[in-house]
């Protein structure tokens, strides 16, 4: 079945990039997500890529997505106290609006 | 902002007991999706409205239910609830069923059941 996976936690000093990763079994995934979570909020789309790109950059986030070996990444540049929060890796195939979710990645930027 | 606000924020209810939750979409999106998160895990999905019509389930008993109505706000109704439903639900809009890209999540409703 479908299935979604990341690390659990990573720990990343202030200024440094961050890199989370991601992997997922859905070989007819059609687009990749990246989602913060604060505590106690909402889900924030921060960036989303097509299945057919390799990488999608918009500002301090770059992503790369490695459709032979299912693997997608989000790089976070000069990461910021702001960026501390969890990030979800998310995938959706043919049944488009069923979003599949790791686990997600707690990361926590220390100054 | 995404535009799409949820209400509840908050509540309590008993085991048994019923809870309706919703959903105002962001405008122009006429398909809401609803997720289940629990504590400490990632969302999972509930069901999809396209139009007013259930257009995709997860895997939740018939005691989850929906609604969406003409003006593409929805509800979330759960029946003969059980502790486990205690959960972060969470609504997300789109601007139609195919593929866009764009799925913008509401700020949830937190249900404790006790």
């Amino acid at each position: 079945g479908e299935d979604v996976e990341q690390s659990l936690f990573l720990s990343v000093r202030e200024g440094d990039s961050s890199v989370i990763n991601c992997t997922y079994t859905d070989s007819s995934s059609t687009y990749l997500y990246w989602y913060k979570q604060e505590p106690g909020a909402g889900l924030q789309l921060l960036t989303y890529i097509f299945s057919n790109m390799d990488m999608k950059q918009d500002q301090r986030l770059t992503v790369l997505l490695n459709k032979k070996d299912k693997h997608l990444s989000l790089r976070i540049a000069d990461t910021q106290t702001g960026d501390s929060a969890i990030y979800f890796c998310a995938e959706v195939g043919r049944s488009w609006g069923k979003l599949q979710f790791g686990a997600g990645t707690q990361v926590v930027v220390t100054p | 902002e995404t535009g799409v606000t949820q209400s509840p924020t908050h509540l309590i209810k008993t085991r048994g007991q019923q809870v309706t939750l919703r959903c105002s979409s962001q405008s122009g999106h006429n398909t809401v999706s609803w997720y289940q998160q629990a504590l400490g895990q990632g969302p999972q999905f509930i069901f999809q409205y396209y139009r007013e019509e259930e257009n995709g389930r997860g895997n939740f008993p018939p005691r989850f239910s929906g609604l969406q109505f003409p003006n593409y706000s929805s509800e979330l109704n759960v029946n003969a609830l059980e502790l486990d439903d205690s959960a972060l639900y969470l609504c997300a809009s789109s601007g139609r069923t195919g593929p866009t890209g764009e799925l913008f999540f509401g700020e949830g409703s937190r249900l404790t059941v006790l």
